[in-house]
């Protein structure tokens, strides 16, 4: 079965420089979200769209910004990196059907900032 | 806010021996509440889940029972095995919210190591 589906898989970024994630839901699935696991952290919520519109907003900086495009895939867009921004970023997809959305999550891209 | 705590680790067993990994939250309504697994260098896997009071999840061999009147949700196995070694969450999320609104809350999670 198709999973999620996330590139690149492993990221370099120096400070200062910008980084753009990709995420490709499973077929069919109408909902993104995001989520970043620091070191050792447990994953924090970052964004979410449904049917291509932010649905929901956490704990994103004011330098990162994301959308949910008409093929109903995913990019965030990260600028002015820090240190603090190396982690894991995962990306979740999942059909809305109102009362139980399972969310099945790809498998992350690996960010470090020198 | 909805958080949750879990037994900080790591616990270490000998295989073959009984787990439980505690997990309590703090909602508002009425979540969903979900228990996921990572293995080292992947991604997070759902490894069982329960929507309503009383329900217990199960997979693989691991249990969970959403207890509302004690706000818990334990994860159990009866027997581990090696290739149990892995980092569990626990994780909640509100129920009934539509158009992307279902965004999980994790513990801190909880590396359990099961040695021979």
């Amino acid at each position: 079965a198709a999973g999620v589906i996330q590139s690149p898989r492993h990221l370099i970024k120096e400070k200062r420089e910008t980084a753009t994630l990709k995420c490709y839901p499973i077929p069919r699935h109408d909902t993104v979200y995001w989520y970043q696991q620091g070191p050792g952290q447990d994953p924090q919520f970052l964004i979410s769209f449904y049917e291509k519109m932010q649905s929901d907003k956490g704990s994103i900086p004011d330098r990162f910004s994301a959308q949910q495009f008409s093929d109903y895939h995913s990019e965030l867009n990260m600028s002015s990196l820090e240190l603090g921004d190396s982690a894991l970023y995962f990306c979740a997809s999942s059909l809305d059907r109102g009362s139980y959305n399972e969310q099945f999550f790809g498998p992350g891209t690996r960010l470090t900032v020198l | 806010g909805d958080s949750v705590t879990q037994m900080e680790g790591p616990v270490t067993l000998s295989e073959e021996a009984f787990l439980t990994i505690n997990c309590t939250y703090t909602a508002t309504g009425y979540p969903s509440l979900f228990w996921y697994v990572q293995y080292p260098g992947e991604g997070l896997q759902l490894l069982l889940k329960a929507t309503k009071a009383d329900d217990k999840g199960s997979n693989k061999g691991f249990e969970a029972t959403y207890r509302k009147e004690t706000t818990s949700f334990h994860l159990e196995k009866g027997s581990v095995q090696v290739s149990d070694s892995a980092v569990y969450f626990c994780a909640l999320s509100d129920r009934g919210i539509t158009g992307g609104g279902n965004k999980l809350t994790f513990g801190t999670g909880t590396q359990l190591k099961v040695e021979l």
